[in-house]
């Protein structure tokens, strides 16, 4: 079975600063993807970025890169220069195949403030 | 801009009535899931249709049901809802491809609350 750890329920950064949000994952499979969505207060879930196991490099989108160590099971989420609308929950998921596709399977994620 | 949409965003039902909760998509995807998520928690996968083909997760209370008419809409049928089901729904989409990579687009969804 699939798991997904956050340890860090929650997290303040300084305006413009950069922060690092912690993901370690356990999986038996050879081919997975990892993934971590923005969920605001609105409630809406936005996909930030996206890490194949076979992917050599880390993934970057913008201000956001995946920290991806394989060998140590972590898909960190690293925000640079923080801006207030980056406070939200932050989900780490991981891709399973299930029946007919892949699914995904959430992490209890990280409330990220971010302060003035 | 395609999305997906989900209807009413606030529902307030009384305990034990049924209730129906609306998912469309516009992206013409291929799977529309529906998740459960508990104030303070992680999403958590009800069930999902691949097409036409249901697929319900072990554990998902037999008083959840689906319906899924067309490719762009699918509901969400709770027929006897209690006070735990209170709860903020979310429908998502993705293109169902036999790759890992599989996005999934979420809704704003649907806030439950039971009286």
């Amino acid at each position: 079975a699939q798991k997904i750890t956050q340890t860090q329920p929650g997290m303040f950064v300084q305006e413009k600063e950069a922060v690092t949000l912690d993901c370690t994952y356990d999986t038996s499979d050879q081919s997975y993807g990892l993934f971590w969505y923005k969920q605001p207060s609105s409630g809406e879930m936005i996909f930030l970025i996206y890490q194949g196991s076979y992917d050599e490099q880390n993934a970057t989108e913008g201000r956001y890169s995946l920290n991806f160590q394989k060998a140590r099971k972590s898909a960190n989420l690293v925000i640079s220069a923080s801006q207030l609308g980056d406070s939200a929950m932050y989900f780490c998921a991981m891709s399973r195949r299930g029946a007919g596709s892949y699914q995904l399977t959430f992490g209890k994620g990280t409330k990220l403030s971010v302060i003035p | 801009d395609a999305m997906v949409i989900q209807n009413p965003r606030y529902q307030v039902t009384q305990f034990g009535k049924p209730v129906t909760l609306s998912c469309s998509q516009t992206l013409n995807h291929n799977v529309m899931y529906w998740y459960q998520q508990k104030s303070s928690q992680a999403p958590k996968l009800l069930f999902h249709y691949y097409d036409k083909d249901f697929n319900n997760e072990a554990d998902t209370p037999d008083n959840f049901q689906s319906r899924r008419p067309n490719t762009s809409f699918c509901f969400l049928d709770i027929r006897s809802p209690g006070l735990g089901d209170a709860a903020m729904y979310l429908c998502a989409t993705s293109r169902g491809t036999a790759k890992s990579y599989n996005e999934q687009f979420f809704g704003p969804g649907t806030r439950l609350t039971v009286l």
